[in-house]
């Protein structure tokens, strides 16, 4: 079963201060982990994935798969990081076909 | 490109009542996914279509049936609506390659509420 866990609903931190939010994972074959964001009144977007490795917007993420995790990271939290963040994860079916899997999300909320 | 465009933005139904909720995909897409969103939850998979077919569902019963068009556009259909029914509805397009693992683009969803 294809399951993302989002442990914490929402996390508050203050400006500048580093933000960790975490993602667990269970799937049985080897997934891509995404993280999407959704701004206030905007639409979901995607964050970052895992094969790209890439810096967005300051945030990392890495895949851990002794751990099943990946968790988001940013050493240096602004203010307008404040949105509503998801962990999905996508594998492919017998069918050919992919879905994503999301987690139940985690609001976070940066302060000046 | 106007990316994912769903249509309409909100709707309110009454119990028992049919709705058709409709989705064009992202120029260059040709699979269009469709997510249910209740109020602080994750995205939950409806199903998925590819070449005017429901290739994938989730588990949702059969009063969810949806239809793909041959210019890809898309549409959900939710009959004898109930009050759990509530939700946005957002859909999902991305372009199918064997075994890829395509990007998705969300549109801005539809905000259906039964009354």
């Amino acid at each position: 079963a294809q399951r993302v866990t989002q442990p914490e609903k929402l996390l508050s931190v203050f400006k500048g201060a580093p933000v960790e939010l975490k993602c667990n994972y269970s799937y049985s074959g080897s997934p891509e982990l995404f993280w999407y964001v959704q701004y206030s009144r905007q639409r979901l977007q995607l964050l970052l994935r895992h094969i790209s490795r890439e810096s967005i917007k300051g945030f990392t993420a890495d895949l851990n798969k002794g751990e099943t995790s990946f968790h988001l990271k940013k050493p240096f939290a602004q203010e307008e990081d404040s949105a509503m963040y998801y962990c999905a994860l996508s594998g492919v079916m017998d069918t050919g076909f992919q879905k994503l899997v999301f987690g139940t999300g985690t609001r976070l909320l940066v302060s000046p | 490109d106007a990316g994912v465009t769903q249509s309409p933005t909100h709707l309110i139904k009454t119990r028992g009542q049919q709705v058709t909720l409709r989705c064009s995909p992202k120029s260059g897409h040709d699979t269009v996914s469709w997510y249910q969103q209740a109020l602080g939850q994750g995205p939950q998979f409806i199903f998925q279509y590819y070449e005017e077919e429901e290739r994938q569902r989730g588990n949702f019963p059969d009063r969810f049936s949806g239809h793909q068009f041959p210019n890809y556009s898309s549409e959900l259909n939710v009959n004898a609506l109930l009050l759990g029914d509530s939700a946005l509805y957002l859909c999902a397009s991305s372009f199918y390659s064997v075994g890829g693992r395509g990007d998705y683009t969300f549109g801005s969803g539809t905000r259906l509420t039964v009354v």
